[in-house]
């Protein structure tokens, strides 16, 4: 049973749409992480938030945006998807700790056309 | 800075042979954590095993085993008896203690079990 949660589990959208992808989990963790799949495989973290009002840009720059209001709360927007944005979105969270490790979610793919 | 590499883009074997992921990372901390990801063909991540930098011990869960080196800074997953079911992409990855505790990945390799 997952307890991080992402929707939509698919999506494909024209060029220009606003779309938010959704991630939720319900463990109370307060760091929360957004990682982008290349088609090729490669994850980079794109976004990170260590708690309620913070969140941090990550490794890969990114034209997406996050808010982190609420601990088990952590959308992404895109203001305007482009084909660029083609990409698995895969959500997680942890633990304060390294060894506590990190729980993801199921992954959007977006796929923009 | 932190860094993983997965020299192995893509593996392919069939049923039943051995196989062993390879996993090289390079770090500046004295305290860090190696794990192990697989992702079957639906997408998520499954964590598969953690190791502390102080924890050189190998491990074996079933037909999958670790051997971890600090000397050679390799962290390598080999799969015994192969099943088709094993088919996935495999990542290697690193967090250091303190800072962002930000989990690094290597590129993944994809391995592929014919029947």
């Amino acid at each position: 049973e997952a307890d991080i949660y992402q929707t939509p589990r698919y999506l494909v959208i024209g060029t220009g749409k606003k779309i938010t992808l959704e991630c939720s989990q319900t463990m109370g963790h307060d760091k929360m992480y957004w990682y982008q799949q290349d088609p090729g495989m490669e994850l980079h973290l794109i976004h990170y938030s260590y708690g309620v009002n913070s969140t941090e840009k990550g490794d890969l720059s990114s034209e997406s945006t996050v808010s982190r209001i609420r601990t088990e709360h952590f959308p992404l927007t895109l203001e305007s998807a482009r084909p660029s944005h083609t990409s698995q979105y895969l959500c997680a969270s942890s633990r304060p700790g390294p060894l506590s490790g990190y729980t993801f979610g199921s992954g959007t793919r977006l796929t923009v056309v | 800075a932190q860094k993983v590499t997965q020299a192995q883009t893509e593996i392919s074997v069939v049923e039943k042979e051995d196989v062993t992921l390879d996993c090289v990372y390079e770090t500046r901390d004295t305290t860090y954590y190696l794990f192990w990801y697989k992702q079957p063909p639906s997408g998520e991540l499954v964590f598969l095993i953690r190791r502390n930098s102080f924890d050189e011990q190998n491990e074996i869960s079933g037909r999958y085993s670790w051997n971890f080196q600090k000397s050679t800074s390799s962290f390598n997953f080999t799969i015994t008896a192969s099943q088709v079911v094993d088919s996935a992409v495999y990542f290697c990855a690193l967090v250091e203690e303190g800072g962002s505790e930000k989990l690094v990945f290597g590129k993944g390799t994809k391995l592929t079990v014919n029947p």
